[in-house]
């Protein structure tokens, strides 16, 4: 079975310049998050998805980022215009479950620096 | 709101060394998870603890849930250097995993 791919690795962008991001989670699984992690910090939570449906999306940042699940399969994270705090490695998980052991496989991560 | 404390930030050990981990939280948990983080690699899930007191085992690795379900530890009995990396905790399984800011571990050979 694929596991959850992200989409780039890396991205380099300057400061105002626009970046999407982009996770395939794992087919089947309805839930998707999206996390982020800044050097020697902790893992943030940024929003979860189920399905197409934003279930909770109180990690978000602010109205630069946007997050989009469109049919439930494949998800997108813009950020828009990204600003010098938002480099960091964003990382995607998905899951099948909610009850019960809601056990996350994580993407490879996309490594995101802002100049 | 929870708070939930993870110790220490880093450690360094020699290989062959035990290692320890813990997680404190100011309120009772329903379950709690730990995740590993290799350098440049991204979190993998290792093991999910529910009940009070419980203790499960994964070779040198041991897990720990407190009787109030306040606090839990990994142990890494005899550090090799394929254990380099970042342990975290994780609680709120059910629903949203929130994470801890993991301790590092680094093994000198």
């Amino acid at each position: 079975e694929a596991g959850v791919t992200q989409f780039p690795s890396h991205s380099v962008i300057e400061k105002g310049q626009t970046v999407t991001l982009r996770c395939d989670p794992i087919s089947g699984h309805d839930n998707l998050y999206w996390y982020r992690r800044v050097m020697g910090k902790e893992i943030k939570f940024l929003l979860h998805f189920v399905k197409e449906s934003k279930q909770d999306e109180s990690g978000m940042p602010n109205n630069r980022f946007l997050a989009e699940r469109t049919g439930g399969t494949y998800s997108t994270l813009k950020v828009q215009p990204a600003e010098l705090e938002d480099s960091g490695v964003y990382f995607c998980a998905s899951s099948f479950r909610m009850s019960g052991a809601n056990v996350l496989t994580f993407g490879a991560g996309s490594r995101l620096t802002v100049l | 709101g929870q708070q939930v404390m993870q110790i220490p930030q880093y450690q360094h050990v020699q290989e062959g060394e035990d290692f320890t981990t813990y997680c404190n939280s100011s309120t009772t948990l329903s379950n709690i998870q730990w995740y590993k983080q290799r350098p440049g690699g991204h979190p993998v899930f290792l093991i999910q603890l529910v009940k009070s007191g419980e203790v499960k085992k994964q070779k040198r690795l041991t897990f720990q849930f407190g009787e109030a379900k306040k606090n839990s530890s990994l142990h890494i009995t005899a550090t090799q250097t394929t254990d380099v990396g970042t342990y975290f905790c994780a609680w709120g399984g059910s629903y949203i995993p929130t994470f801890g800011r993991g301790t590092s571990l680094i093994v000198h050979p």
